[in-house]
């Protein structure tokens, strides 16, 4: 019954590799995004779509391409992993972009890149 | 640019006891939402709590309540008979809708709270 999932939970991989996070959600949510967790545990928004279109893209490298196939799914696909992309990524899905919406976060895919 | 600060990098509470935990923020908005999130060691980010601007009322959820000071752009979280259960990072958040964008959360850098017995 988990309502957002992601896959995998732990990546660990080499510098210069390519590597996808997936995201699903169950709750018929229309609006999902990314987040990254710094290891100072800071967290901020990376991505954020709604209804399958792309209306929030932070300041990325365009190595991080976020692709959403459905509604429910949001997936991140990244490019020429570097050091700096060490963290814990986060996908979240709200009901509607709504100024009050809950955000429901998934369990987070700590990625470490050697 | 909305800002979020939380001053106290790390709070202690006793069992039982009642703990204060500080936010701040920077908005020229006069419409948003607040929010506490709670981050416990299994890194599942949970709701914790609300306030909408416009509601002068502050919100509470059972042993959690909120002090929200609109002028002072003040939005402190009262974690009341702390338990055990309660030990985790707290992050504040903001969300408002800045005429031509996208609204986003932005998050505080998190209180570390721990409950001792």
């Amino acid at each position: 019954d988990t309502a957002v999932s992601q896959t995998p939970k732990y990546l660990v991989t080499q510098m210069g590799n390519d590597k996808s996070i997936k995201c699903e959600q169950n709750l018929g949510h229309d609006t999902m995004y990314w987040y990254k967790q710094d290891s100072k545990k800071f967290l901020k928004i990376m991505f954020s779509y709604n209804n399958k279109e792309l209306i929030i893209n932070e300041t990325v490298p365009n190595r991080f391409s976020p692709k959403s196939p459905d509604k429910a799914h949001l997936n991140l696909h990244i490019n020429s992993l570097e050091l700096g992309d060490s963290a814990v990524y986060f996908c979240a899905s709200s009901p509607s972009e709504g100024l009050g919406e809950t955000q429901y976060f998934g369990p987070g895919t700590r990625l470490l890149v050697l | 640019a909305q800002t979020v600060t939380q001053s106290q990098p790390e709070m202690s509470v006793q069992e039982a006891e009642t703990v204060t935990l500080s936010c701040t923020y920077d908005t020229s908005e006069s419409d948003y939402y607040l929010f506490w999130y709670k981050q416990p060691p299994s890194r599942q980010m949970i709701l914790v709590i609300r306030q909408e601007a416009y509601k002068q009322q502050n919100a509470t959820e059972n042993r959690f309540s909120v002090n929200f000071q609109k002028a002072a752009k003040s939005f402190s979280l009262k974690i009341s008979d702390s338990q055990l259960g309660d030990a985790a990072m707290y992050f504040c958040a903001y969300r408002s809708f800045p005429a031509g964008t996208a609204s986003k959360l932005t998050f505080g850098t998190g209180t570390r709270l721990q409950v001792t017995l």
